[in-house]
């Protein structure tokens, strides 16, 4: 069965980086891009960019162009999020999903809880 | 970037109501709208999308429909297990963009 599953819970300090992962199954990962969700504490889902699963180009939401980094590890089918520089608004849950263009998000992971603090 | 006005913010029914929840695009958005359901702690999970088109193994009492910039979300007959938030994205234009979502709660 088709599953996006993600690496576990961090607890970082603020000017530390972090890498999460995020490993497909079921499906051939090049088929579908990869994208990346946050979501705060108590706060809704904010999409935050993709990633090209057959080029490895990355595209970022504005909020995310800095600090932030998609790459991916094709012969895994595993995606991953680099956030440098952590700051404490970065402590979140990340989704990875998978989608097709023109087509939502169908399968998603099950989210790393990311705790930034001093 | 398209913007997402998703209202109410909360909801409160009680169960066996109907309820509605509605985004409005910032443009028009071809009907390329999905609907997410997400309870405490987990993932979202897809319900509906291509504005009315519902996935399969989801309940017939959710319900989608619109066009142009105006979408709405229903739910007939509110169960228990509908207690959850609720999101629509826009996935016509990059970035897709999530609406706010909305808490449905039990009166």
């Amino acid at each position: 069965q088709i599953q996006l599953v993600q690496s576990g819970p961090e607890l970082k300090k603020p000017g530390e980086s972090l890498k999460i992962s995020c490993k497909a199954s079921g499906y051939t990962f090049t088929d579908y891009a990869m994208q990346w969700v946050k979501q705060a504490p108590g706060k809704g889902l904010q999409y935050m960019g993709w990633i090209n699963t057959q080029t490895g180009k990355p595209t970022y939401a504005d909020d995310f162009k800095e600090r932030f980094v998609f790459s991916l590890e094709t012969s895994a089918s595993t995606a991953y999020l680099q956030i440098n520089n952590l700051k404490n608004e970065d402590t979140a849950t990340y989704f990875c999903a998978r989608a097709r263009n023109w087509a939502p998000f169908d399968y998603w992971g099950q989210g790393v809880m990311v705790t930034v603090s001093s | 970037d398209i913007q997402m006005t998703q209202s109410p913010p909360s909801l409160s029914a009680s169960l066996g109501d109907k309820v509605t929840i509605t985004c409005q695009a910032s443009q028009n958005i071809n009907k390329y709208i999905a609907w997410y359901q997400q309870k405490p702690g987990k993932a979202p999970g897809l319900l509906i999308h291509y504005t009315s088109t519902l996935v399969s193994g989801i309940p017939s009492r959710f319900s989608g429909s619109g066009s142009g910039r105006d979408y709405s979300f229903s739910i007939s007959n509110v169960e228990s297990e509908d207690i959850a938030s609720y999101y629509c994205l826009q996935y016509d234009n990059s970035p897709r963009t999530f609406g706010g979502g909305t808490k449905l709660e039990l009166k």
